[in-house]
């Protein structure tokens, strides 16, 4: 089955550029979603079709796609962005996926 | 405002069934594809299943085919999962999703429903 690999957990200090990665081999044909998930709280979704950014979403959050691996980029990193995040695509079949999820500390 | 609001969780045993139901509003729920989402305690997020607009498309995990089965009632604005065979490892908090039709993502989720299974 279709998988998507993220590193378990990214540390930053306030300002500075947190960037979490997501590697999945038919992430060139599909688009990847990141979603936000703070303790207790539903998913937001942060970034659509590789790079968009839904209305409401700071302009820090931004994201990118180079062949098998999609990057989120939380640039001048705030407290209020310690979380978890998941990325996420789909398959051919229509089946969606989800990565394991990256928790950023921000210390 | 938009809005989904799930229903149906709680405590089961091994074996038994259960039927969850997600009440949306807010929007034009037949416009929409919707899925099913959960999380198990202290774990990451599992797609569960995924039903297209009309209902005619209808796709599952693999750790649920042939246990679960989605539906919808477009004239109710409702969402459904009728989950049976229950395992403890089905132990989660089952989220409704919305999925706009030119995306693959969820852009409106619900606040979610626990299901405990546990003898």
């Amino acid at each position: 089955s279709y998988e998507l690999t993220q590193p378990p957990s990214v540390s930053v200090s306030p300002g500075q550029t947190a960037r979490i990665t997501c590697s999945g081999d038919a992430l060139p044909k599909q688009y990847a979603y990141w979603y936000q998930q703070k303790p207790g709280q539903a998913p937001v979704l942060v970034i659509y079709k590789d790079s968009e950014r839904p209305s409401g979403i700071p302009e820090r959050f931004s994201g990118s796609s180079s062949g098998t691996t999609v990057t989120l980029t939380i640039s001048g990193v705030q407290a209020e962005d310690e979380a978890d995040y998941y990325c996420q695509s789909a398959d051919s079949s229509g089946t969606r996926v989800f990565g394991g999820g990256t928790k950023l500390t921000v210390l | 405002q938009v809005q989904l609001v799930e229903s149906g969780g709680g405590l089961v045993k091994p074996g038994g069934s259960l039927r969850l139901s997600c009440a949306a509003s807010g929007f034009t729920f037949s416009d929409y594809y919707m899925s099913w989402i959960r999380q198990a305690p202290g774990k990451g997020l599992e797609w569960v299943s995924y039903i297209s607009s009309s209902g005619s498309t209808i796709y599952y995990a693999d750790s649920v085919k042939g246990r679960f089965t989605i539906s919808r009632d477009n004239a109710k604005n409702s969402l459904y999962l009728q989950m049976n065979s229950l395992r403890a490892e089905d132990t989660a908090v089952y989220y409704c999703a919305r999925e706009p039709q030119q995306l693959t993502a969820f852009d409106i989720w619900g606040q979610g429903t626990m299901v405990t299974v546990s003898s």
